[in-house]
Formats: C-alpha cells, structure tokens, sequence
C-alpha cells in the first residue's frame, strides 16, 4: 500500500464548477501538507501548503486537513480553464524534509 | 532569477550507455532533490542533498548516483542506462530550515531504447 493514495481521475468538469481533489494517507507522522499544480510539460509548482488540520484558504482555493481521517482536500470554486491542469497532494514529516507525494489528479476545465 | 534549470531538455539513449543530468539552482537554496516521475507512479525521489558536502538515498536510488558539485549545482549521472529508467526527471531545490517548499525545474525527458 502506497503512503498516500490520490485518485487519478481523470477529471473532467464544466467552467465554473466546484471541483474537489482528495488524498489520504496512512503515516500518522505527516504534519505538513502541500498541493502543487502541474501544467503540462511543466515543472509543479507550489499552489496551498497547510500545518497540521484545519482549513486555508487562497482566492478560489481552499485546502483542508483532518488529520483524525489521514484526509487532505483542495477544493477550486469557479474553476477556470487555466485551471486544467495536474494537482499533486504532498505531504511531510520527517526531520530531512523529503516530500511523499501522491501519484496527481488530471483536472481538465471545459470553456 | 532562472530559478531551477535543467539541462538537457530531451534525450534519446541506448541501453548500457550513460549520461548526466544537470541541475542548477540561483536562489542560494541548501537542498537540492532529484525526482523521477511516471505515470501513474506520482513522483519519487531519487537521492537528495540536504546540504552541500552531504548526498543521501531516496525510495529509488538504485542505477543512478549524484554529485553535490558546489552549492549550486547537482547533477544526476546513469552509469548504464537501463529500458525502465526511460522517465521523466526533475530537480528541486529548498532553502532550509522550516521551509518545506521545494521549487522543481522544467524536467528532463529520458528515453532508454
């Protein structure tokens, strides 16, 4: 069993949409928690970063923790085109920093 | 600033034969991470630099080594390239510290034949 488990999808939704991407996992030592967003071709980059539970929000996104679950959520309100994309959740405990991420969710937006 | 680069862009290699990945880094970070990602597979960590001077194993260390040349600089070397290292491969670098962020490059697009 993998560390940390995501849906790959794909994921295919109307302009506008409420989209929600998931991750759980299964070491209790994780305490931080990432999602990088992937453009095709392209390097991830860094999009929501959360310690410990609880929910953040950034704009249109909003990433949320619960802990007592081993459960990670992103959630995009009037999700865009440009938001068609890779979504990786990663996460973080150990003293060397090394991120674990989950294997991406390929979200593609619809005009 | 360029960030993170990477050099080269594509190669096309035949079994058994090697090469290097080159990996730079101008924001004066410490760590330094090599990446290889398939599908499917998320990304998985090759070998990290949590410092210059230091190199450690990842979850797939095995056909590759690394070198912390300076600061700046970590390359990933394939001493006999092998069908099943055919991937895409990415460097990130982190400051240090509590800063967990870690900044990628565009990646490094290996076919083994």
């Amino acid at each position: 069993q993998k560390e940390v488990e995501q849906d790959p999808g794909p994921l295919s939704v109307p302009e506008g949409a409420i989209v929600s991407l998931n991750c759980t996992y299964s070491n209790s030592a994780f305490q931080y928690f990432m999602w990088y967003r992937q453009y095709s071709r392209k390097g991830p980059e860094l999009l929501m970063y959360t310690y410990s539970s609880g929910n953040k929000e950034d704009g249109r996104f909003t990433a949320q923790v619960d802990k007592s679950s081993k459960y990670i959520s992103l959630f995009i309100r009037d999700s865009q085109p440009s938001d068609s994309a890779t979504y990786l959740c990663a996460m973080s405990g150990g003293s060397a920093r090394q991120l674990t991420f989950g294997s991406g969710t390929q979200l593609t937006v619809l005009p | 600033n360029a960030g993170v680069t990477q050099t080269p862009k594509f190669q096309v290699l035949k079994t058994g034969q090697s090469m290097t990945l080159q990996c730079a880094q101008d924001m004066n970070h410490n760590s330094m991470y090599w990446y290889r990602q398939d599908p499917g597979m998320g990304l998985r960590l090759i070998y990290y630099s949590a410092s210059e001077g230091t190199t450690d194993k990842g979850e797939v260390p095995n056909g590759y080594n690394v070198s912390r040349l300076n600061k700046r600089e970590f390359s990933l070397r394939l001493e006999s390239a092998a069908p099943s290292q055919t991937s895409v491969y990415f460097c990130a670098s982190r400051v240090a510290g509590g800063q967990y962020e870690q900044f990628f490059g565009p990646g490094t697009r290996l076919t083994v034949l």
